[in-house]
């Protein structure tokens, strides 16, 4: 199937523990992005790569880090994590030349 | 600099009857606009896209909204919903293509969730 794909779909940790979550997406896009929803739905940007390339670097903490192995994976990996992480990431990509995002299915991430 | 507003968090319709989630939008440049769905425990669904051509958008699922620069709107519509299109809804803007570095960023309303009752 073509799509954006996003492992693991649930994560629980404990504080202060590190993670990572992986992206992947075989649609042929050139860039990806990472955004963090929270418990009141609301979708806020943290990262996007143009061809591996980082283009957008929102008011993130510097404990979240993104990498870009190629232009079809982005991977977020988190130290430290804090009760404040807890949250659903989702993981976008989009065409060249298009606005639009195609979204992978999320990250359900809790820290107790 | 851009920013969403929709304007009901919530909307309770019945089945069969009319859709209408409002979205007010902020822009510095041409922007270009989406509506984008999310049901229960889901990722994201594109449900229609406006990048300045016919201010009239056509999306899937019988959706459809109009762009209207006038009001800096860009209403959500339905004539007849649906049990399954119980989800929650966001609007979103992005930079357009004149927005130098953010056009590649969108900016999301706090959603709108819509319920559906029989």
């Amino acid at each position: 199937d073509t799509a954006v794909s996003q492992t693991p779909k649930y994560l629980v940790t404990q504080m202060g523990n590190d993670k990572s979550i992986k992206c992947e997406q075989n649609l042929g896009h050139d860039t990806m992005y990472w955004y963090k929803q929270d418990s009141k739905k609301f979708l806020k940007i943290m990262f996007s790569y143009n061809n591996k390339e980082l283009i957008i670097n929102e008011t993130v903490p510097n404990r979240f880090s993104p990498k870009s192995p190629d232009k079809a994976h982005l991977n977020l990996h988190i130290n430290s994590l804090e009760l404040g992480d807890s949250a659903v990431y989702f993981c976008a990509s989009s065409p060249p030349l298009s606005y639009e995002q195609y979204f992978g299915p999320g990250t359900r991430l809790t820290v107790t | 600099a851009q920013s969403v507003t929709q304007l009901d968090s919530h909307v309770s319709v019945s089945e069969g009857t009319p859709v209408l989630l409002r979205c007010n939008y902020s822009s510095s440049y041409s922007p270009s606009l989406f509506w984008y769905v999310q049901h229960p425990n889901k990722g994201l669904q594109l449900l229609l896209k406006y990048t300045s051509a016919a201010t009239l958008v056509k999306g899937i699922n019988g959706f459809e909204a109009e762009f209207k620069k006038s009001e800096t709107s860009f209403h959500l519509t339905k004539p007849s919903a649906h049990m399954s299109d119980a989800a929650e809804y966001f609007c979103v803007v992005s930079g357009g293509p004149n927005s130098g570095g953010s056009n590649y960023k969108l900016t999301f309303g706090k959603g709108t969730l819509l319920t559906v009752n029989p």
